[in-house]
């Protein structure tokens, strides 16, 4: 069974200082694996697919990287907008719905 | 990019009745999901929305419950019916774009569903 573990479950971090967050996965065989972004009351907006070990890819201050266990969020000199929950999730090749992690809140203070 | 809108965006409904959200797309999609967030919770799928024929739910998800209809490609509907508290939840409507290079999954703003 697809299984996403997303650590921590909530970060807080100073202003501009840098960190990561963790999404580790299992999945019988992985078509893409997702990153969103959830503020309060609203629905995911989405960030990032990867599709292979090895990929990045690039956002403004974040840049999201995947190898075959694990996928990583680096989220860099962070400011107060950033604050929100990140959500990770994989698509296997069985098809194309989504199995989601619970997430990670994170609390960017000024 | 597909910009999904959802009705209603958020509703206080009464034990024992039923509500249907609509799920409207600005494009053509071959895929739409409906999914469930309960309070504090990460996203769970309640079904594939198929064009022109019934739905496939996800375990622990029953067509009684939570009836779907897609008459088209860009329209769905979730009912959720016979209502109790546990019921209350955000209610998200998504969909695949699919291209040569890989594919997106966009979900709505959702409904935001009480019941008291």
């Amino acid at each position: 069974e697809d299984q996403v573990t997303q650590s921590p479950e909530a970060l807080r971090l100073q202003e501009g200082e840098s960190s990561s967050l963790n999404c580790s996965y299992t999945v019988s065989g992985l078509r893409g694996l997702f990153w969103y972004r959830q503020d309060p009351g609203k629905g995911p907006e989405f960030l990032f697919t990867l599709y292979s070990a090895g990929e990045e890819k690039e956002k403004e201050r974040l840049k999201a990287t995947l190898t075959k266990k694990e996928s990583f969020l680096h989220i860099t000199a962070p400011k107060p907008e950033d604050s929100a929950t990140y959500l990770c999730a994989v698509q296997a090749y069985s098809g194309y719905a989504l199995n989601f992690g619970k997430g990670t809140s994170l609390l960017v203070t000024p | 990019s597909a910009v999904i809108s959802q009705k209603p965006s958020r509703d206080i409904c009464q034990r024992g009745t039923s509500l249907t959200i609509q799920c409207q797309v600005d494009s053509q999609v071959t895929m739409m999901f409906w999914y469930r967030q309960q309070p504090g919770q990460s996203l769970t799928l309640i079904a594939t929305a198929n064009q022109g024929s019934e739905a496939t739910y996800e375990s622990g998800f029953v067509i009684d419950k939570f009836p779907i209809s897609r008459p088209n490609l860009t329209f769905s509907t979730l009912t959720v019916s016979n209502m109790s508290p546990e019921d209350s939840s955000i209610y998200l409507c998504s969909v695949a774009s699919l291209t040569g290079s890989g594919n997106t999954i966009y979900f709505g703003e959702g409904s935001w569903l009480t019941v008291v």
